[in-house]
């Protein structure tokens, strides 16, 4: 079983839907980051949090370090939101980036 | 600000050969780790350099290495390759010392296909 789980593995969405990517992981982390990766290998960082929830335009992360749980929600998704979105932990014991296998979000107009 | 540049962005190499990848981070970044992308494991850590300094390093054989030179420019090595070293290779750079906990700026890659 991997370390960091991601769900859904594939999402397809009509412009104007509310998405949420889901994470979970069983390791004791320091942090999280959201990343998102666009045809042709481009990664953006989203967000990094360790507590909480933090807000970028449509773009909104939550954590729950009891349920080691994180998910990632667009608002209003848009056809340039196509991607695929990683979610990458911290480990508390190594501090190395542990990362799930990705979803890719495919948003039609 | 000139992003992360990593040379060379495609690259063909046969078994037993060896390769170096280059990359240059955002001025005035010091922290630089790497990556491994495949389709069957997805992304892991290499390593990563601080100050020059091997900081971390990910799970993988004596054949990956690397450096980082005094103007934060860092370079990776695999010798004797293997089919399955097949893979996109990613650095990114952070502004402060370890990385995983700050925001990382991502090069776009250096795409390596072994035969």
């Amino acid at each position: 079983k991997n370390e960091v789980e991601q769900s859904p593995q594939n999402l397809t969405a009509q412009e104007g839907e509310f998405i949420t990517i889901n994470c979970s992981y069983s390791v004791g982390i320091s942090a999280l980051h959201w990343l998102q990766q666009h045809p042709g290998g481009g990664i953006v960082s989203l967000f990094m949090l360790s507590s909480g929830k933090k807000k970028h335009g449509r773009l909104i992360a939550t954590i729950n370090i009891q349920e080691k749980h994180s998910s990632l929600h667009i608002t209003a998704s848009h056809p340039r939101d196509s991607a695929v979105y990683i979610c990458a932990v911290v480990s508390y014991n190594t501090d190395k980036l542990i990362f799930g296998t990705g979803t890719r979000l495919q948003v039609f107009p | 600000k000139a992003g992360v540049t990593q040379t060379p962005r495609y690259l063909i190499k046969t078994r037993g050969q060896q390769v170096t990848l280059s990359c240059s981070p955002i001025s005035g970044h010091r922290s630089v780790s790497w990556y491994q992308q495949t389709p069957g494991q997805g992304l892991q850590f290499l390593f990563e350099y601080f100050s020059e300094t091997q900081r971390n390093k990910g799970n993988f054989p004596g054949r990956f290495s690397g450096r980082q030179f005094s103007n934060s420019r860092s370079e990776m090595n695999v010798s004797t390759l293997e089919l399955g070293d097949s893979a996109l290779y990613l650095c990114a750079s952070s502004s402060l010392g370890a990385s995983s906990y700050n925001e990382q700026f991502f090069g776009p890659g250096t795409r390596l296909t072994v035969l």
